[in-house]
């Protein structure tokens, strides 16, 4: 069964410092997102981007984060500066287009767990 | 604006028994609804869907759900739980009015630990 791969599964940092998570999606799919848990919080939406460019975000997803497709097939999250309060776990997910676009189903990676000191 | 409520932090059943994990939404239009369980370093894994027509939603590993509309509800339920069941469940909605490109823009509940015992 396709799976959406993570790495790292989890990255100790240092506050200021910058992180890169990276996402494989799952390769026939068109849309990719990302969401972050907060430990003993809601699974939240971040982003979600199609086509190139980001087609959603949420508050949570200010100038310090963006993401990228660099090669058409990596998937990455990137955090400029971190904060105390960017520890979370993040997960990537992608989903198929089909006529029904707001019922796509999201296949999630394991996640990556992020520890900002 | 859409969410979701879980009650339950915690549900306990004893294994062959029935099982149900409650989830309410509120959303300003009408929902799609989502099943989502994680194991242990695994993602989110997709259970069961609710669209549109029959209300009771058959999905994976013999789970099903019910939308009521009247009580703005989709509860899970299996009528016979297994220990490998035990997992964290969460319940998701997104508003079908959103459209647009909020394709993938789901809410979660704050999930429910479903344990069963042998």
């Amino acid at each position: 069964e396709p799976e959406v791969t993570q790495t790292p599964s989890h990255q100790v940092t240092q506050m200021g410092q910058e992180v890169i998570l990276r996402c494989v999606p799952i390769s026939n799919h068109l849309y990719f997102y990302w969401y972050r848990q907060i430990l003993g919080q809601k699974v939240e939406f971040l982003v979600s981007f199609y086509n190139n460019e980001i087609s959603e975000k949420s508050e949570i997803f200010d100038d310090q984060f963006s993401v990228e497709r660099p090669d058409g097939s990596n998937f990455t999250l990137k955090i400029r500066s971190t904060k105390l309060e960017d520890s979370a776990m993040y997960f990537c997910a992608s989903s198929e287009r089909t006529s029904l676009s707001g019922a796509n189903v999201l296949t999630f990676g394991a996640g990556s767990r992020l520890t900002v000191l | 604006a859409q969410s979701v409520a879980q009650p339950e932090d915690q549900v306990n059943v004893a294994e062959g028994n029935p099982l149900t994990v409650k989830c309410t939404y509120s959303v300003s239009g009408n929902p799609y609804l989502f099943w989502y369980v994680q194991y242990p370093n695994r993602g989110l894994q997709f259970l069961l869907k609710y669209i549109t027509g029959d209300n009771l939603v058959k999905g994976s590993y013999g789970f099903e759900a019910e939308f009521n509309k009247s009580q703005t509800s989709f509860h899970l339920k299996k009528p016979s739980a297994l220990v490998s069941d035990s997992a964290l469940y969460f319940c998701a909605v997104r508003d079908r009015k959103a459209g647009g490109t909020s394709y993938g823009k789901l809410t979660f509940g704050q999930g429910t630990i479903l344990t069963v015992h042998p």
